[in-house]
C-alpha cells in the first residue's frame, strides 16, 4: 500500500470556526509534512514531523495547529483563518531516512479549502 | 540558498512529439533531484528520482538527467499523449533534512 489519504476533500468555513484536516498512511514511514499550494504555485512546507515529533514549523502562523497522534496519523487543526488562507493542503509521507538520497515523499490526493 | 527554476512555464505540443522539459538549481550540493507530475487540483505523484550520484533514470516513455556540475535536470518525454498534459514540477533535496526546494513547474498540454 503506497497511498497516503487525506479527509475530507474540499472543506467550506468560516472565519470563526474550527476544523481539522486529516491524513493517514499505513506504509511505516516516520516522517509527515503538510504542505499549503496555492493555484499555479509550487507547495510550500508548512510543518514536518519525524518520529511523531514536530521537527521543522516554517513560522507558520498559529491559526494552524499541527497534531500527529501516531505514526500513521497526522491532523491539521484549524481556527480563525483568513481569505488568504484558502488553497490546497498537501500531506505527504517519507521514510524518515534523512541520510538517503533515494528517499522520495509520497504525496495525498489533498484538501481543498476555503475560507469565506 | 538553493534556487531551482524551470523553463518554459508552459508548453503546447501536438499529439506524438518528444518534447523536454527544463530544470536548473543554482547550487550543485544537492542529495537528490525529483520530478512529479499535479493534475489541476490533484496531489502530486513522483515519476522519477535521480540521486545525486546518478546521471540518470528512466520508467517507460519517461527519461530524466541530471548534470550537478551545470545545475540541470531534463525530463524528455517520447511519443506525448494527450493523458500527459498535466504540470510538471522539480524538486531538490539539499542539505538540511527534510526540505524539498521547488521549480515553479512547467504546464504541459499535449493537443490530440
Amino acid at each position: 500500500d503506497t497511498e497516503v489519504t487525506q479527509t475530507p476533500k474540499h472543506l467550506v468555513m468560516g472565519m470563526t470556526n474550527k476544523k481539522s484536516l486529516k491524513c493517514e498512511q499505513h506504509m511505516g514511514h516516520r516522517a509527515m509534512y503538510w504542505y499549503k499550494q496555492k493555484a499555479k504555485k509550487p507547495p510550500e512546507l508548512m510543518f514536518v514531523y519525524s518520529y511523531e515529533k514536530l521537527s521543522i514549523n516554517e513560522s507558520v502562523p498559529s491559526r494552524f495547529s499541527p497534531e500527529c497522534p501516531n505514526s500513521s496519523l497526522l491532523n491539521l487543526h484549524l481556527h480563525a483563518l483568513q481569505p488568504e488562507d484558502s488553497a490546497l493542503y498537501l500531506c505527504a509521507s517519507s521514510q524518515g531516512a534523512s541520510g538517503d538520497p533515494g528517499e522520495t515523499q509520497y504525496f495525498g490526493p489533498g484538501t481543498r479549502l476555503l475560507v469565506l | 540558498k538553493q534556487e531551482v527554476t524551470q523553463i518554459p512555464a508552459a508548453l503546447s505540443v501536438p499529439e506524438g512529439e518528444n518534447l523536454v522539459l527544463n530544470c536548473s538549481f543554482t547550487d550543485s550540493a544537492i542529495y537528490n533531484l525529483q520530478w512529479f507530475r499535479q493534475d489541476p487540483g490533484k496531489g502530486l505523484t513522483s515519476l522519477l528520482l535521480i540521486q545525486s550520484s546518478q546521471r540518470e533514470q528512466t520508467s517507460g516513455r519517461l527519461n530524466a538527467s541530471l548534470d550537478k556540475s551545470s545545475g540541470r535536470s531534463t525530463l524528455y518525454i517520447a511519443a506525448s499523449q494527450p493523458g500527459d498534459s498535466a504540470t510538471y514540477l522539480c524538486a531538490v533535496k539539499g542539505w538540511s533534512n527534510y526540505q524539498l526546494i521547488w521549480g515553479a513547474g512547467t504546464k504541459l498540454i499535449i493537443k490530440p
